[in-house]
């Protein structure tokens, strides 16, 4: 399977713990886009990398969220001291390099925070 | 913030009906992309249009970028139970593809 794969695909974690997200880019893909969807919002854009850096972070909060991808290895959107508002679904895009019109996705990560 | 704003919300139709729905904005954007999202899935690109007045068909989806790049439409003819889902309009500026809320289309068999 080529596309885009995240892992895990549900998420049960309490109040005050970390999530870790993970997201392995579509092959030959080394740009990843992360978002969050609420119920009845539309996708909010986070964060922005490509292989060891970050391009644009100007979504992401400002505390307890954080986000990698290291040269080997899948992406990682870290949720420090979860609260119940954390709760969403998170999906990775990937697209093959900067200014792409186009962005594949994963079948996003649903994290519920008890 | 860019916003994207879909209309309509929600739509509910009779298989074989056609329908228009529109992603409008105030702002220019250098590509338009429109996905199709199921149920506990991520969205499914459809089409990217990247010139103002672009017109892509894609089977009996017809997409429209308008001639400013500041919106485009999606229609469908013939619309048949599996077009069923939630349409994303999404805008790309400089780093970030900005999404609209959403087109929740069911199509009753």
């Amino acid at each position: 399977n080529a596309g885009v794969m995240q892992n895990p695909r549900h998420l049960v974690r309490r109040r005050g713990q970390e999530a870790r997200l993970r997201c392995s880019p579509m092959k030959g893909h080394s740009h990843v886009y992360w978002y969050r969807q609420l119920p009845e919002e539309g996708l909010k854009f986070m964060v922005y990398l490509q292989k060891e850096n970050i391009i644009d972070e100007s979504g992401m909060p400002k505390e307890r969220f954080s986000a990698e991808f290291p040269k080997e290895g899948p992406s990682i959107l870290r949720i420090q001291q979860v609260v119940r508002g954390d709760s969403a679904a998170y999906f990775c895009a990937s697209s093959n390099r900067q200014g792409a019109y186009e962005q594949y996705f994963g079948p996003g990560t649903r994290l519920t925070v008890t | 913030t860019q916003l994207l704003e879909q209309s309509p919300q929600f739509l509910s139709i009779q298989e074989g009906e056609n329908l228009t729905v529109y992603c409008n904005s105030s702002s220019v954007f250098s590509s338009l992309q429109w996905y199709r999202q199921e149920p506990g899935e991520g969205p499914v690109l459809l089409v990217t249009v990247v010139t103002g007045g672009e017109v892509k068909k894609l089977k009996r989806l017809t997409f429209q970028f308008g001639d400013a790049r500041k919106d485009s439409s999606l229609h469908i003819t013939a619309a048949q139970p599996g077009d069923t889902g939630l349409y994303l309009c999404a805008g790309r500026s400089g780093n970030q593809f900005y999404f609209g809320t959403g087109t929740s289309l069911t199509v009753i068999p």
